[in-house]
């Protein structure tokens, strides 16, 4: 079984600025994936960021950058010039990749981030 | 549409009553699940489908709990005799598999917006 904890429940930081979410899992699996998801008022999960185990070049997507330590199962997310449309809860995740199949997702407990002026 | 769709949006219900969430994939998607969150919490897997067949069905809380998807499209959650802890965020997403013999393409599930479930 995957595990996947936030240990940041809140976090701010100002428009412009650089902030770190940080994320820690565990699983016994060789082949899975690292997701950050970005969860806005209206609910919907929208995929931020992801980062296949098995490659160790770190996945950026724009403003959005992971470090990924696989030995220390650590993926947190960066985020460069932050603009006040992301403020949301952000939830890391992980799955398993099994041939054939789709994996189910395992959540974290999610980091509130507040942008400010 | 191109997202996932889920209706109704919100439903208030009364405990002991039965209720049907629906869940409406993205066209070519053959993998749907479910997912629960309650207030605060992250999302929890309940149920997975391939198609028509539910293939992994080990999240769901209690025999009340019961998903089905048919014709391997639309996908009904039903929550019967409800109760106040079944008050909850109810997540669908769908998905491609994964190929066969490589784990390089990943398959991101998408989300739809939820149907949140209020018990009295």
């Amino acid at each position: 079984a995957q595990t996947v904890t936030q240990s940041q429940p809140e976090m701010s930081v100002q428009e412009a600025e650089t902030v770190t979410l940080s994320c820690t899992y565990d699983t016994s699996e060789n082949n899975y994936y690292l997701f950050w998801y970005k969860q806005p008022p209206s609910r919907q999960m929208i995929l931020v960021i992801r980062q296949e185990a098995y490659k160790q070049q770190n996945a950026t997507e724009n403003r959005f950058s992971v470090n990924f330590q696989k030995a220390a199962k650590s993926f947190s997310l960066k985020i460069s010039d932050s603009q006040l449309g992301d403020t949301a809860m952000y939830f890391c995740a992980s799955a398993e990749w099994t041939a054939g199949t789709a994996s189910k997702l395992t959540f974290g407990t999610g980091t509130r981030l507040q942008v400010t002026l | 549409g191109a997202g996932v769709s889920q209706s109704p949006r919100y439903k208030v219900a009364k405990r002991g009553q039965d209720v049907a969430l629906r869940c409406d994939p993205i066209s070519g998607h053959v993998s749907l699940f479910w997912y629960q969150q309650a207030l605060g919490q992250g999302p929890e897997f309940l149920t997975y489908f391939q198609n028509e067949a539910q293939l992994d069905k080990s999240g769901l809380p209690s025999d009340r709990f019961f998903a089905e998807r048919p014709e391997g499209s639309v996908s009904t959650l039903k929550i019967q005799r409800t109760q106040q802890e079944d008050s909850a965020v109810y997540l669908c997403a769908s998905s491609l598999v994964a190929p066969r013999y490589t784990p390089s393409a990943d398959q991101p599930q998408h989300f739809g917006d939820g149907t949140r479930l209020s018990i009295l």
